[in-house]
């Protein structure tokens, strides 16, 4: 697949704060998604996106598909306990056949 | 309303067993996927179905083998386990363009000693 360059890696949030990840590739992407891993389980679909600029929220959560066409952001505002977990993004290419590619994802956990 | 059902949930394996991984949707999906997941590499595509009655190679396919038995089922075969086949797998299914997102089951943690 596609390589997707996910950042950051892994972040610690403080309740109440506001966070943000982002994705990029160099190739042009037509669809964008954001997932959410719980400890156990398997991802969630959180925010689709389908075009360039497009600006989608989900309560807390608020994501873009970049102007670009090469890279997505995941914000969070503020921050609760439970929104730690593994975030994914992925997307599909024009000649993907379908297929998604994932990033490698970003850790997020409570700062004690 | 299931989704996406997988089992088993866990499985330990001595190197060189055999073993099927099931997947069942219950969602009329036409394309359905096995994923494996290891830290710090997200998620890796082993095979995919795009429809009933075809399989084709992911990223990772090696030492796999898939069996499309019919719409709703899609299962993963190891034929001779291997330490570095310890990983979680995960099935997912999608509508035939994806571009909705898949489903994805609950995983299934594999060990192979």
């Amino acid at each position: 697949g596609q390589q997707l360059n996910q950042s950051p890696q892994s972040m610690f949030i403080q309740e109440g704060e506001d966070v943000s990840m982002n994705c990029t590739s160099s190739s042009i992407f037509n669809t964008w998604l954001w997932y959410k891993q719980d400890p156990g389980e398997g991802p969630v679909l959180l925010i689709a996106l389908y075009k360039a600029g497009e600006l989608t929220s989900n309560g807390r959560l608020t994501a873009q598909f970049g102007i670009t066409r090469k890279d997505s952001f995941l914000n969070i505002s503020a921050s609760i306990p439970s929104d730690v977990g593994i975030y994914f993004c992925a997307g599909q290419t024009p000649l993907s056949d379908y297929k998604l590619s994932f990033g490698a994802g970003t850790t997020v956990t409570v700062r004690a | 309303n299931a989704g996406v059902t997988q089992t088993p949930k866990f499985q330990v394996l001595k190197t060189g067993q055999s073993m099927t991984l099931q997947c069942a949707q219950d969602m009329n999906h036409n394309s359905m996927y096995w994923y494996r997941q290891d830290p710090g590499m997200g998620l890796r595509l082993i095979y995919y179905s795009a429809s009933e009655g075809t399989t084709d190679k992911g990223e990772v396919p090696n030492g796999y083998n898939v069996s499309r038995l019919n719409k709703r089922e899609f299962s993963l075969r190891l034929e001779s386990a291997a330490p570095s086949q310890t990983s979680v797998y995960f099935c997912a299914s999608s509508e035939r363009t994806g571009e909705d997102g898949y489903t994805f089951g609950s995983g299934t943690r594999l060990t192979v000693v």
